[in-house]
Order: C-alpha cells, then sequence, then structure tokens
C-alpha cells in the first residue's frame, strides 16, 4: 500500500508556463482533495472531488484546474503560472462515507517555485 | 469561515503539558487534529464528531464542545516527538467532508 504519491517532489516554473502536478492514491477511497500551503500558513483547499467525474471548487481556486476521471487519479493543472502560485502543495484522500472513516491521508507534496 | 487557534506557539519542556484551543463562528459537524512536521506532510491524530465527546490515545487527548463550538487539543507529560505544528480542520454539516483549516500552532518540546 503506497497510499498517496506525488510526483513531481520539486519543481521550478517560469511566470506564464503550465504544468499538472500528478496524484494517485489505492486506497479506494472516494474523496480526494488539493491543498496549498503557504511558508508559516495552514492549509488552504483548492479543489476537491467527491468521486469519479465528480469536482467542485474549494476556497482558493483560481489559476488552477482539475479532472478526475478514475477513482486513482486527481491531477492538478496550473495555468500560466504566477508568482502567488510558489507553494507547497498537497494532495489529500479520504473514505468520506462513514463518520469514522474521514480521516485525510496527504500525499509528501509538491513544492512548486515560479520565477 | 476559518476556525482561530490559540495560543500560535507554544514551548514546553519535556513532561511539561500544553492544551492547543480551536474554535470556530460556524456549526460544526467534526474537527480533525492533524500534527505536521517540519518538511512533512500533515498526519491524522483524531476527529471529534459528537458535542462534549472527549477521545485520545496515550497522552494526546481532545475535546469538542458542540454548543460553543470549539475544539481543546491536550497533550500531556510531553515528549520530544511531540513537537511540531498542529491543525485543526473544522467541518459542517453541508461542506462535503471539506475541512477548512486553522492557521496552526507551533509545539517545541526541548529536553
Amino acid at each position: 500500500n503506497a497510499g498517496v504519491t506525488q510526483t513531481p517532489k520539486f519543481r521550478i516554473l517560469k511566470i506564464g508556463q503550465s504544468m499538472t502536478l500528478q496524484c494517485t492514491q489505492d486506497m479506494n477511497h472516494n474523496y480526494m482533495y488539493w491543498y496549498r500551503q503557504d511558508p508559516g500558513m495552514g492549509l488552504k483547499l483548492i479543489y476537491y472531488s467527491v468521486g469519479a467525474g465528480i469536482t467542485d471548487k474549494g476556497e482558493v481556486p483560481n489559476g488552477y484546474n482539475v479532472s478526475r476521471s478514475t477513482t486513482e487519479d486527481f491531477p492538478l493543472r496550473l495555468e500560466l503560472a504566477a508568482p502567488s502560485q510558489t507553494s507547497v502543495y498537497f494532495c489529500a484522500s479520504s473514505y468520506g462515507l462513514r463518520d469514522d472513516l474521514r480521516e485525510q491521508y496527504f500525499g509528501p507534496g509538491t513544492r512548486l517555485t515560479v520565477t | 469561515q476559518q476556525p482561530v487557534q490559540s495560543p500560535q506557539a507554544v514551548i514546553l519542556r519535556e513532561g511539561e503539558d500544553a492544551v492547543i484551543n480551536c474554535s470556530s463562528s460556524k456549526a460544526l459537524y467534526s474537527v480533525h487534529w492533524y500534527r505536521q512536521k517540519h518538511g512533512e506532510a500533515p498526519v491524522f491524530l483524531m476527529i471529534l464528531l459528537k458535542g462534549g465527546e472527549q477521545k485520545g490515545h496515550e497522552k494526546i487527548s481532545a475535546s469538542f464542545n458542540e454548543k460553543k463550538q470549539q475544539s481543546s487539543l491536550y497533550l500531556t507529560a510531553s515528549q520530544l516527538s511531540y513537537s511540531g505544528t498542529y491543525f485543526c480542520g473544522t467541518e459542517i454539516r453541508t461542506s462535503g467532508s471539506r475541512l477548512t483549516f486553522g492557521e496552526g500552532t507551533q509545539l517545541t518540546v526541548n529536553p
């Protein structure tokens, strides 16, 4: 059981470039999430998904897009990267359907710098 | 709306106790607690689902006062391994398992 995996671990982008952050989970979780964490701050929800084919915006969705074609994968797309998107990005998943199985499991994160 | 955590930071000596508070202005369905060590991902500690419920394992426990929309995390006889940043994540009934995280409480345990 690998849990939640993210690639790449680190990336440097130039302003205006685009990229996709990959996230995969092997726990058959229904719910998946993308967060960003700026230095010394808490986690802000970007997008989330309650199942394949269903996605919704979180607190800070501008500049990002997501898709969920399978239960396992939840990629995050950055279009026209800006310095304000410099952050650490965490993907997480949870079973979600039972009260006792709502904890979120986090991937190791992707550290992104936009210059 | 983001929950408010207090204190922002606390420094302890090994063996001392600490309490971290989390309060929300909204009616909560659940409160999650996570710990994050520097450079690592957050790790789940516990979830509080019922009003007044207290949960815990070993020397870390938490309570949830549903009427006041407040949760507290209790760390007793702290160990060096408890150092890290503690986040509460709050869920409201209509949010569909979405969590809103506080800004975190940085806990440092010194020998």
